[in-house]
């Protein structure tokens, strides 16, 4: 089975701080996308990688960075945490190439609150 | 001051009713749709997926129905147990689109004993 593992489930940090949430998957998968989920907002792309040392945008990467340096990990990188960052964070991968998505494999969240 | 967030749709049913969720998604070139479901303190979960060239799609005990021409997707759960109560989105994916998936906003499912 496939297995994306965040490392941290939960995480309370402070205004200002330097947040890292990381992700491993273990099927070899290309693609890589964290996604934030707010109640009645469903799941917004924040950033995704198709490949090692890339990344590209999604629809909310402002006060967010990335970085992914082996294929398996994908991190997500809060410079200067804010309250409005509170948040449950998702990380996924896919086996697919960039055109033909394919199923979604989801790790089981970070819930990150800032004081 | 007060925060007001904003709240899921929900449909409750009796155990062992079908269930039918429903979504409207937003893009007339999207070309294909998966359905997720998401329980509690756990990330969302693949259930089914369909492609524009199909308008049925079935799967064990859910079947997924896509209506292009109002941009319409809905699941359809068989004889619902309680272990289908959950939160489900519906996501498209845009033809062409390097962003993937977008997400709706999810319906809460609650199975009544």
């Amino acid at each position: 089975d496939v297995k994306v593992t965040q490392s941290s489930r939960y995480l309370v940090k402070r205004t200002g701080e330097k947040v890292f949430l990381e992700c491993v998957q273990d099927m070899d998968h290309e693609n890589m996308f964290w996604y934030r989920q707010d109640p009645g907002l469903g799941l917004r792309l924040i950033y995704f990688s198709y490949d090692v040392k890339m990344k590209e945008k999604g629809d909310i990467p402002e006060g967010y960075s990335v970085s992914r340096e082996k294929k398996e990990r994908f991190s997500l990188i809060l410079e200067s945490a804010s309250t409005n960052q509170t948040s449950m964070y998702l990380c996924a991968s896919s086996y697919r190439t960039l055109k033909d998505t394919g199923e979604l494999f989801f790790g089981e969240g970070s819930r990150l609150t800032v004081l | 001051g007060e925060s007001v967030g904003l709240h899921l749709p929900t449909l409750s049913v009796q155990e062992g009713d079908n269930s039918i969720i429903n979504c409207a998604y937003s893009n007339s070139a999207s070309d294909y749709f998966i359905w997720y479901k998401q329980e509690s303190g756990k990330g969302p979960q693949f259930i089914i997926d369909i492609r524009s060239n199909m308008d049925k799609r079935q799967g064990q005990r859910v079947t997924v129905l896509l209506n292009k021409t109002v941009k319409h997707l809905s699941l359809q759960i068989a004889a619902t147990q309680p272990g289908d109560s959950a939160v489900y989105f519906c996501a498209e994916k845009p033809a062409g689109s390097a962003r993937q998936l977008t997400f709706g906003s999810g319906t809460q499912l609650t199975v009544l004993p």
